[in-house]
């Protein structure tokens, strides 16, 4: 069982380079989430679906958008690339329902860099 | 949005040692307490969670206790090993934007060092 799939792992673009990285789960989970970790800053949430059809601002979504292309995949694009987006981004699954919050799955992350 | 605050930021134990880690939380709504592990290179994994209903919860090694009325919780590591060294992360409900709906905030992270 995959779990949560990231790619790709490492990525180096240029200032305004565009690009799209790619989640998949396979766990049927309603719920994806994409996070970027900074040191000593902790995960903070970019973007997040709480099911199939539907995606929404986390705390950090100035210079990304995000596709829910279906209900396994999430993707997260950077239209026009800026340094301060380096960081390493992490997509999370979870069964989300009436039951409350349930633990999230992490990928092993897309470690970007842009010069 | 939830305000967490961890500590320590690092903490560096010999093998055998316990270790804690707390967090505290400014929402007391929040209901749903889970502490994950990242390895380096590595995504987080959840090791121990806690739901407000209980005061306490074990997993061999692991342990997390919740004082609601102080809104603090703690992870404790007991007869530490090499193999604990990581990141640890804490993290409760809720956030900016939207709906709290699934979602999680998270502490800074606290560096644990086990040496042999």
């Amino acid at each position: 069982n995959a779990g949560v799939t990231q790619t790709p792992k490492f990525q180096v673009l240029k200032t305004g380079q565009s690009m799209t990285l790619q989640c998949a789960q396979d766990m049927n989970h309603n719920s994806m989430y994409w996070y970027r970790q900074d040191p000593g800053m902790g995960l903070r949430l970019i973007y997040y679906s709480a099911s199939e059809g539907t995606t929404d601002k986390g705390e950090v979504p100035n210079g990304y958008n995000v596709s829910r292309l279906n209900k396994r995949e999430f993707s997260l694009r950077l239209e026009s690339a800026a340094p301060s987006q380096t960081s390493v981004y992490f997509c999370a699954s979870s069964e989300q329902g009436s039951g409350g919050n349930q633990p999230q799955h992490f990928g092993d992350g897309t470690r970007l860099s842009i010069l | 949005g939830e305000n967490v605050e961890q500590h320590p930021s690092t903490l560096s134990v010999q093998e055998g040692d316990s270790a804690v880690i707390k967090c505290t939380y400014s929402d007391s709504a929040s209901n749903y307490f889970p502490w994950y592990k990242q390895e380096l290179g590595k995504g987080p994994q959840l090791i121990i969670d806690i739901r407000s209903n209980v005061g306490e919860k074990k997993d061999q090694r692991i342990a997390v206790t919740l004082n609601k009325t102080a809104k603090h919780f703690s992870l404790h590591i007991t007869e530490t090993q090499p193999e604990d060294s990581a990141v640890y992360f804490c993290a409760v409900p809720g956030g900016a934007g939207g709906t709290s709906y699934g979602k999680l905030t998270f502490g800074q992270g606290t560096i644990l060092t086990v040496h042999p």
